[in-house]
């Protein structure tokens, strides 16, 4: 059974700081890793999608990297700002019948 | 392109009654998830359509149910409601049964009093 695990829960930092959020993983046979963020009382935004043959995707600010081997994978956020404030979600899509497991997510405080 | 669309926004219901909610994936999208997530807690899965089909369902009672339609489109039914069935529920679709990036709609929040 995949477990997520998402660390740490919450995070606080002064507007400009480079940040990393982790995301952990226990079974490394994955097809994808999908990174999302969800303001409050709202749906999810997909942010990155990584194949699991891929390494690392960028977007913008964001770079999200993928080491199966060892289960984890990182969401960097350059330059951050008070709107990137949000509950940041991995979500693990492994083994056969649309298997996603998500993690319990990292709630950022961007503070101005 | 229009993205995945979830009606109503809102919806408050007593305990005992029926709720149905709907769900429009995005434009050739085929597979559409539901999630249920609780006040403070995490994603939890409850069904997934494919091509008009159940394809697999979460660890849930048979008073969720739902169903696909030919044109994709999926709806929600939750029979008997509880007062712990008070959740945003969430749609999401992908293209095809493989591993697909999951585009999510904005959520129906149902109150259950």
């Amino acid at each position: 059974k995949q477990e997520v695990t998402q660390i740490p829960a919450a995070l606080s930092v002064p507007e400009g700081e480079n940040l990393v959020l982790n995301c952990s993983f226990t079974d490394s046979a994955i097809y994808n890793l999908q990174w999302f963020r969800q303001d409050p009382g709202k749906g999810l935004t997909s942010l990155l999608l990584i194949q699991s043959s891929q390494r690392e995707q960028t977007s913008g600010r964001l770079n999200a990297s993928l080491d199966k081997s060892s289960g984890r994978s990182t969401l960097y956020i350059a330059a951050s700002q008070p709107g990137d404030s949000a509950t940041y979600l991995c979500a693990v899509h492994s083994g056969g019948y649309q298997k996603v497991t998500f993690g319990t997510g990292t709630k950022l405080q961007v503070i101005p | 392109e229009a993205g995945v669309t979830q009606s109503p926004t809102h919806l408050i219901k007593t305990r005992g009654q029926q709720a149905t909610l709907r769900c429009s994936p995005i434009s050739g999208h085929t597979s559409v998830y539901w999630y249920q997530q609780a006040l403070g807690l995490g994603l939890q899965f409850l069904l997934w359509y494919d091509e008009g089909e159940e394809r697999n369902r979460g660890n849930f009672p048979p008073r969720f149910s739902g169903r696909q339609f030919p044109n994709y489109s999926s709806e929600l039914n939750v029979n008997a409601l509880e007062l712990e069935d008070s959740a945003l529920y969430l749609c999401a679709s992908s293209w095809g049964q493989g591993a697909g990036e999951l585009f999510f709609g904005e959520g129906s929040r149902l109150t259950v009093l």
